[in-house]
C-alpha cells in the first residue's frame, strides 16, 4: 500500500493556468522522484530530488524536496493540453528498505 | 535519462500457458530491478524485488511459485507468469535502480509497460 499522501487527487484547468501538487508524509525520505503516466504506458520520471531543501527545475516543471524531508512538491506553470495524464510522487527511504513507495496519484485535466 | 526497455508490449496467451516478460537496463547496470502490477486507475503495486545473483524478495501476497522471477546479469530481469489464469491479466511494469555518483543519490526508471491478457 501506499505510505504518502499525495493531493489533489484530480484537477480540471484551463490551459495556461500554473499547477500545483504535493506528497506529504509522516516518515522521512532521503529521495523525492516525481513521475508523469499516460495511460497504457510505464512511467516517465520527471524530477529527481536529493537533498533537503533542494529545487529544481526541469523546462516548466518545478519541484521542491521538504526541508523536513517529508514532504515535496510539484509545480508546472503554464500548463498545455500534453500536461495531460497521472502524475505519481514517490519516495526512497531506509525504514522501506529503499524500494520506492508512491502517492496515489493526481490526474490533471487541461481544458483547451 | 537512463533507459529501461521491457518486451513484449503487449502479449495474449491462452489459460494455463506461461508467459515470461523481460525488463532490460539499456545503458546502465542495475544490481536491482523491481516487477509492479498495476490495475485501472490505481498506483503501482509492487510485487517483488529482483535483484541481481540472487533469489527475488517477494511482496505479501504474491506467490513466488507463480510469478517467477530471474536476475541472471546485471541488465536483464525476467518474470514469468507460470499457468496464467485470466485473473492474471492486468499492466506489469518493471523498474531499475540507478546507483548515482556520490554527490547524488539512486534514481529509478521504469520500463513502458507489459499489457498480458489471458484468454
Amino acid at each position: 500500500g501506499q505510505q504518502l499522501n499525495q493531493s489533489p487527487q484530480s484537477m480540471f484547468i484551463q490551459e495556461g493556468e500554473d499547477v500545483s501538487m504535493n506528497c506529504t508524509s509522516s516518515s522521512i525520505f532521503n529521495t523525492w522522484l516525481w513521475y508523469k503516466q499516460d495511460p497504457g504506458e510505464g512511467p516517465v520520471l520527471l524530477i529527481a530530488l536529493y537533498k533537503a531543501g533542494e529545487l529544481t527545475s526541469n523546462g516548466r516543471l518545478t519541484a521542491q524536496f521538504g526541508i523536513t524531508r517529508k514532504d515535496s512538491f510539484l509545480n508546472i506553470s503554464a500548463s498545455i493540453p500534453s500536461d495531460v495524464g497521472i502524475y505519481f510522487c514517490a519516495g526512497l527511504s531506509g525504514e522501506y528498505g529503499n524500494k520506492l513507495v508512491f502517492g496515489a496519484g493526481t490526474i490533471l485535466r487541461v481544458k483547451s | 535519462g537512463a533507459v529501461v526497455s521491457q518486451h513484449p508490449s503487449r502479449v495474449i496467451c491462452k489459460s494455463g500457458t506461461s508467459v515470461k516478460i523481460e525488463c532490460r537496463s539499456l545503458d546502465f547496470q542495475a544490481t536491482t530491478m523491481f516487477w509492479y502490477r498495476q490495475f485501472p486507475k490505481q498506483s503501482l503495486m509492487l510485487m517483488a524485488t529482483s535483484n541481481e545473483g540472487s533469489k527475488a524478495t517477494y511482496e505479501q501476497g504474491v506467490e513466488k511459485d507463480k510469478f517467477l522471477i530471474n536476475h541472471a546479469s546485471l541488465t536483464l530481469s525476467t518474470l514469468t507468469v507460470t499457468s496464467a489464469h485470466p485473473e492474471d491479466s492486468s499492466f506489469y511494469i518493471c523498474s531499475a535502480r540507478e546507483l548515482g555518483p556520490s554527490r547524488s543519490g539512486n534514481t529509478i526508471y521504469f520500463g513502458e509497460g507489459s499489457w498480458l491478457t489471458v484468454v
